[in-house]
């Protein structure tokens, strides 16, 4: 029961351009939605979050956009710099504690 | 300080062992979860303890897993009877307290394979 989708299992981009990572959803009860990055032989790390009151959070680099009525997130990196290169998830809860991940995408960020 | 710290890193086992899977916390976080990542999936919910309780086990898969966490800090994840498609990293996450809008902070991962 995939509730949350990554369809994209990689990404490609170059150092200094955007990096846009997408993320559907199909359960309209979440409410709270994150990224995390996750890097070789490392727990995920807390990236960012969107409340769903909201459509637009951004910190520094990083903003991730939500669309309620296509129920799809993204997430914005710019510039991308080799260094983020990881794995990243996105994940969605209904205000409980079972939060729902998506299969990841794994960005890499050429010099 | 010191984060949330998982024991064993890498685990192999054969099938129809028991495997007990262990994990430290952030100190004072009093939520702690257990998920697992299978190969080219996405994080698996299994498990959730509030302090030393678990109002939610609706993740695990089937009556081989089990958890306990004592003292409101250690878990300990135990598969019983292990299975090939147990195969997976399993990861612990610990947060301050337990709402879903508390950032959870992950352990490097057990890997676990099961010959």
């Amino acid at each position: 029961d995939q509730q949350v989708k990554q369809n994209s299992p990689s990404l490609s981009v170059q150092e200094g351009r955007i990096s846009i990572l997408n993320c559907d959803y199909t359960n309209s009860m979440f409410d709270y939605f994150l990224w995390y990055k996750k890097y070789p032989a490392e727990g995920p790390t807390f990236l960012i979050s969107i409340s769903s009151i909201k459509d637009k959070n951004e910190d520094g680099r990083f903003t991730v956009f939500l669309n309620k009525s296509a129920k799809h997130l993204s997430l914005h990196i710019v510039p991308s710099q080799p260094g983020d290169s990881a794995v990243y998830f996105c994940a969605a809860s209904a205000g409980n504690n079972d939060m729902r991940f998506g299969a990841g995408t794994r960005l890499t960020v050429k010099p | 300080g010191a984060g949330v710290s998982q024991s064993p890193s890498n685990k192999v086992t054969e099938k129809g062992k028991d495997v007990e899977l262990r994990c430290d916390p952030i100190s004072g976080h009093t939520a702690l979860y257990w998920y697992r990542q299978s190969l080219g999936q996405g994080l698996e919910f299994l498990i959730y303890f509030q302090g030393n309780s678990a109002p939610d086990k609706s993740g695990l898969p089937s009556d081989r897993f089990s958890a306990e966490r004592t003292g409101g800090s250690v878990s300990t994840l135990t598969i019983q009877r292990t299975q090939q498609e147990d195969s997976a990293v399993y990861l612990c996450a610990s947060s301050l307290g337990g709402t879903s809008t508390d950032t959870q902070y992950f352990g490097p991962g057990t890997r676990l394979t099961v010959l």
